[in-house]
């Protein structure tokens, strides 16, 4: 069955340190998102998007954030400059069709981030 | 911001019996309803769906009921099963939301004893 796969797994780094975040979203998927969740908190939307193009973003999603195709097959989310409180599991997903009758989105197994 | 909320932080049922986890939202703009199940160290699974023009959809052993005038949903598992053990999130997408943006709830720990 296909999935959404999502490296690395883990990832530690260094507060002020660029981070980037890759998914691979199911193959014949044309919309995707990166939602986060803070420990004990609940999921939280940061952006979909969709013809290379973002189509709506959260206010967590700030100038440090940026997401990117670049290729085929990627989908990338980058953290600029991170601090402590980006500290979280960030899930891709990607879902097969934008209209109103389906909206089900099929979420990747996560890549905790850390900052220290 | 609790414009999705699901008050019962835990479940505890036994094999065989009904779960009914409840979730309840604010947002009247919300009109498509999901329920996800995620186990530990992996990604939210989604389940099941309705939409707001439906007061019912039923799956196997998973239905979920969706009460408009009460902003109020729920899912039942019937029979439970081990296995089911798992957070359980109820999520909402607004009307106006171009790409279907979801709303979380804090989830459901279920734990489905023998």
């Amino acid at each position: 069955e296909p999935e959404v796969t999502q490296t690395p797994s883990h990832q530690v780094t260094q507060m002020g340190q660029e981070v980037i975040l890759r998914c691979v979203p199911i193959s014949n998927h044309l919309y995707f998102y990166w939602y986060r969740q803070i420990l004990g908190q609940k999921v939280e939307f940061l952006v979909s998007f969709y013809n290379n193009e973002i189509s709506e973003k959260s206010e967590i999603f700030d100038d440090q954030f940026s997401v990117e195709r670049p290729d085929g097959s990627n989908f990338t989310l980058k953290i600029r400059s991170t601090k402590l409180e980006d500290s979280a599991m960030y899930f891709c997903a990607s879902s097969d069709r934008g209209d109103r009758s389906s909206y089900e989105q099929y979420f990747g197994p996560g890549t905790r981030l850390t900052v220290t | 911001d609790q414009q999705v909320k699901q008050n019962s932080p835990s479940l505890s049922v036994q094999e065989g019996r009904i779960s009914i986890l409840n979730c309840d939202y604010t947002n009247s703009m919300f009109d498509y309803f999901l329920w996800y199940k995620k186990y530990p160290a992996e990604g939210p699974t989604f389940l099941i769906s309705i939409s707001s023009i439906k007061d019912k959809n039923e799956d196997g052993r998973f239905t979920v009921f969706l009460n408009k005038s009460a902003k109020h949903l729920s899912l039942h598992i019937v029979p439970s099963q081990p296995g089911d053990s798992a957070v359980y999130f109820c999520a909402a997408s607004a009307s106006g939301s171009t790409l279907g943006r979801l709303y979380f709830g804090r989830g459901t720990q279920l734990t489905v004893w023998p």
